[in-house]
């Protein structure tokens, strides 16, 4: 079946440095990809859509400069943590559809990557 | 604004036990509903869905879920739970019938299943 992946799956950073996370769909393009945060016990939330070729659209309440996306390729989305802060540890997730599967197929998500700034 | 609540927190069961999960969602016209499940260590994966027809879907290792218009709800359910269904669930929306990618979810149910 169709395959997200992410990497790294945890990264400790310290504080003011910068983080990438890569998230690549393995057998399928993906024209979109999205990204989710998720904190302790808390549910998933849509950060930002990212958009093959174009600038990603962000949701209400995320900081563009300080998550940068960008997804060069049909297969390779980044997400980029600029000048990271302690509240910015939390659990990232990214996804796909496979779009060769129908316009309502369901999502794909990666396994997350676990950030922790100190 | 949308928005999706899952009643259960955390729900205790022992084996052969019966399951439903709550979800209510928040949003007057067309919805694309979803259950996702999480195993300890493991990604997000797909339960069930709807998007329109029979209202009861039936997803895989024999969970089910049912979409009650009316009701704004879309309860998961299992007739007898294993110890291996041990997970955090999600129910998610999507709204309208355009970008499935954009999914609210609820905040999740952790199920314990004792042996």
């Amino acid at each position: 079946g169709a395959v997200v992946s992410q990497h790294p799956s945890w990264v400790i950073c310290k504080s003011g440095t910068s983080v990438k996370i890569e998230c690549r769909s393995l057998d399928f393009q993906a024209t979109t990809m999205f990204w989710y945060r998720q904190f302790p016990k808390q549910s998933l939330m849509l950060m930002a859509t990212s958009n093959e070729g174009s600038k990603a659209t962000y949701e209400q309440g995320v900081e563009k400069d300080k998550f940068l996306i960008n997804h060069a390729s049909l297969t390779l989305s980044t997400l980029t943590v600029t000048s990271a802060h302690p509240e910015d540890s939390s659990f990232y997730i990214c996804s796909a559809r496979d779009p060769v599967t129908g316009t309502y197929s369901p999502l794909h998500f990666g396994n997350g990557t676990r950030l922790t700034v100190t | 604004a949308q928005s999706v609540s899952q009643h259960n927190h955390h729900v205790i069961l022992s084996e052969a036990a019966s399951l439903e999960l709550g979800c209510n969602y928040s949003y007057g016209g067309t919805v694309n509903l979803f259950w996702y499940v999480q195993y300890p260590g493991q990604h997000l994966q797909l339960l069930l869905k709807y998007f329109s027809g029979d209202p009861l879907v039936k997803g895989i290792k024999g969970f089910e879920a049912e979409f009650i218009k009316s009701k704004f709800s879309f309860n998961l359910r299992k007739p007898s739970v294993q110890w291996s269904d041990t997970a955090e669930y999600f129910c998610a929306v999507n709204a309208g019938s355009s970008n499935t990618g954009k999914l609210i979810f609820g905040q999740g149910t952790t199920l314990q299943v004792k042996p």
